[in-house]
């Protein structure tokens, strides 16, 4: 139990389905953080949310779309997504001041046919 | 362009080995440099971390050791076990509030034999 829950484990969908992914934290965290991690490249840093204000977009495409309704719990929206989407998702949360994650999500391997 | 290099990419140990990992970095800007852990399925978990006001950090059988001149630092496992087989970043930070950056390795795979 790593403190940080994310729901689905595993999603396969179509490029112009639309689903969500979804994070929750019971940790007293106050930043989540959604990551994509793709095999051969480091891991990318996609949106932060502080307090539920997002406070960084890392140039992520608009197909991405981040929801953060309190401080708990965290939304990634998919549509239209292309096939070098298919990655691991991975939802974290952190201290508001700590730039660096504290804890990770097992994460969602999403794959897009 | 990497901004934190890591090496090797992947290692195999034997049982009761070290494992040492290392990352080198050019941007003196870094002031923070955390390692994390990955098993198959599983996020990545803060295995330890250090500032570079320190040459070294341990904890339990992981260490860290840190040369700042030389802009490197390594991650060192004693005593390796097979329970310590999976992918290990290193990662620097930079920069203060919201311009705050967390750079990522390309990760090390290790697998420990028993």
């Amino acid at each position: 139990e790593t403190g940080v829950t994310q729901t689905p484990r595993h999603l396969v969908m179509g490029m112009t389905n639309k689903k969500s992914l979804k994070c929750e934290q019971h940790l007293g965290h106050n930043a989540m953080y959604w990551y994509k991690q793709s095999a051969k490249k480091p891991l990318e840093l996609m949106f932060v949310y502080n307090f539920k204000e997002q406070t960084e977009n890392n140039s992520v495409p608009s197909r991405f779309s981040p929801e953060c309704p309190n401080s708990s719990h965290l939304f990634l929206h998919l549509h239209t997504l292309q096939p070098e989407d298919s990655a691991l998702y991975l939802c974290a949360s952190g201290l508001l001041g700590v730039k660096e994650p504290q804890h990770f999500g097992d994460g969602t391997r999403l794959s897009i046919l | 362009q990497q901004q934190v290099k890591q090496s090797p990419q992947s290692l195999i140990v034997q049982k009761g080995g070290i494992s040492i990992i290392n990352c080198a970095y050019e941007n003196t800007a870094f002031d923070y440099f955390p390692w994390y852990q990955q098993f198959p399925g599983k996020g990545p978990a803060l295995l330890i971390a250090i500032r570079p006001d320190v040459s070294e950090k341990k904890e339990g059988r992981f260490t860290i050791s840190f040369n700042k001149s030389a802009k490197q630092f390594s991650l060192h496992i004693m005593d390796s076990q097979p329970g310590d087989s999976a992918t290990y970043f290193c990662a620097a930070s930079k920069g203060a509030g919201n311009n705050r950056k967390l750079i990522w390795g390309l990760g090390t795979s290790l697998a420990v034999n028993p």
